[in-house]
């Protein structure tokens, strides 16, 4: 079975800094992974996804992901954080095993401090 | 395309009130999935469909709760009777193989039952 962690309910970043949102998965094939993102009153929107090939995944607002298969993480980064970054991130994973069938994790909320 | 289209977008009802949620999901896409969010639970899968058949609905809490898929762009999720602990933010999603696994979530329907 599928799972995804992520480490952090909550991370607090100042404006500029770097933002990094850990998440580890587990599957016993080859992994699907996406990073969505979560606006206040808004829905899921898909801000990265790593199927094959290049193991580093750039995705929108500045926002790159590494999938590392030795250490089972897909860990999400940007350089500099910016005030509007303010949101939920949500980790997921599937496989073909799991058909269309996403396991997402608990979510990260991100604060920005001016 | 005007992506996953959810109504109504809120929704107040009374206690023991029958509700009706509708999701169009992009057109072309097989899979449509049911959410349900809320703080205490975070992101809960209810029920997934492919090809307008339920796959899996386990997710779905109890017998109150009902989703069909008559066709290829419309579901409903009913909950009848409606209780104030289903208050909560259902999310609806598409996805197909084809577009990398990746879902397309709807905006959301705030269901407030009081």
């Amino acid at each position: 079975a599928q799972s995804v962690t992520q480490l952090g309910s909550h991370v607090s970043v100042s404006e500029g800094a770097l933002v990094l949102l850990r998440c580890n998965y587990s599957s016993s094939v080859p992994p699907y992974l996406f990073w969505y993102v979560q606006y206040p009153n808004q829905g899921l929107q898909l801000l990265l996804k790593y199927t094959t090939g290049a193991t580093l995944v750039k995705g929108i607002n500045g926002f790159e992901a590494e999938f590392k298969k030795s250490e089972t993480s897909f860990h999400l980064t940007k350089p500099s954080a910016h005030m509007s970054d303010a949101a939920e991130y949500f980790c997921a994973v599937t496989d073909k095993a799991a058909g269309n069938k996403l396991t997402f994790g608990g979510g990260t909320r991100v604060l920005v401090k001016p | 395309d005007a992506g996953v289209i959810q109504s109504p977008r809120h929704e107040v009802t009374e206690m023991g009130q029958e509700v009706t949620l509708r999701c169009k999901p992009i057109s072309g896409h097989d899979y449509l999935f049911w959410y349900r969010q809320t703080m205490m639970r975070g992101l809960e899968l209810l029920i997934y469909f492919n090809n307008n058949v339920p796959i899996d609905d386990s997710g779905m809490p109890e017998d109150r709760f009902s989703a069909k898929m008559p066709n290829a762009s419309f579901s409903t999720l009913k909950i009848q009777p409606s209780e104030p602990r289903d208050s909560a933010v259902y999310f609806c999603a598409s996805s197909s193989p084809l577009t990398g696994r990746g879902y397309t979530f709807g905006s959301g329907t705030r269901l407030t039952v009081v």
